[in-house]
């Protein structure tokens, strides 16, 4: 699976878009972009999985660049229960033998009142 | 349609002592996925079980941990002779076949955390 890079913290006014930057410069053609999230000691949420389209969810809205190297999630109007660990994850759709998720190390993002 | 169970919440064990997390996955889901979150750290990929069958252990250590996932019944993530190393959060997925559009997005419980004196 594809290695991905995200920025360690985020902050975002309550009520404004959150845009959610991810660099994954060696995705394959056949590897999904995934995203969810980690709400303080919580389980993992999904929110949205795109192969090169844009694509839109009750949750967010996510923008893959035309190259597929990068990609951005946008949450519309953040509020404070939006405040978690937000993980990026490339991978096959399948996932051939395993369809495990590889987590990086995700990006805080803290909305703020 | 509930969701993801896992019990117990909270687990107290001393060291040397047995750990077993109990994982029920979603209704008509056949796909089972262990996750360990090291205090301050990410979530690491431990073991993907199907019904009777391990599919991927490749996360797993090497000793005191085994995963089963009976035709009946929970999945059971088992813990022998626990060490203080091995307290952390444990998170249960599961998803259902995948579909032919490949895409199986996996449901979280909401963890077992596992504390050793």
């Amino acid at each position: 699976d594809a290695k991905t890079t995200q920025p360690t913290s985020m902050d975002c006014a309550e009520g404004r878009a959150a845009n959610l930057p991810c660099n994954h410069s060696t995705i394959s053609g056949n590897e999904y972009v995934y995203w969810y999230r980690q709400i303080h000691s919580q389980g993992p949420q999904y929110i949205i999985h795109g192969l090169k389209n844009n694509e839109t969810n009750e949750m967010a809205s996510l923008i893959i660049t035309e190259d597929r190297k990068s990609s951005t999630l946008i949450l519309p109007h953040a509020t404070l229960r939006d405040t978690a660990v937000y993980y990026c994850i490339v991978r096959v759709a399948r996932g051939g033998a395993t369809n495990k998720l590889i987590f990086g190390t995700g990006t805080l993002l803290a909305v703020q009142p | 349609n509930a969701g993801v169970m896992q019990n117990p919440r909270h687990l107290v064990r001393r060291r040397g002592q047995e750990a077993r997390l109990r994982c029920s996955p979603m209704k008509g889901h056949s796909h089972v996925y262990w996750y360990r979150q090291l205090p301050e750290e990410g979530l690491k990929f431990m073991v993907y079980l199907q019904k009777e069958n391990i599919i991927d252990e490749s996360g797993m250590p090497k000793e005191r941990f085994s995963a089963e996932f009976p035709k009946e019944g929970p999945s059971i993530l088992r813990i022998q002779q626990v060490v203080r190393g091995d307290s952390a959060a444990y998170f249960c997925a599961s998803s259902p076949t995948v579909g032919l559009a490949g895409h199986n997005e996996q449901f979280f419980g909401p963890g077992t955390r596992l504390t050793v004196l």
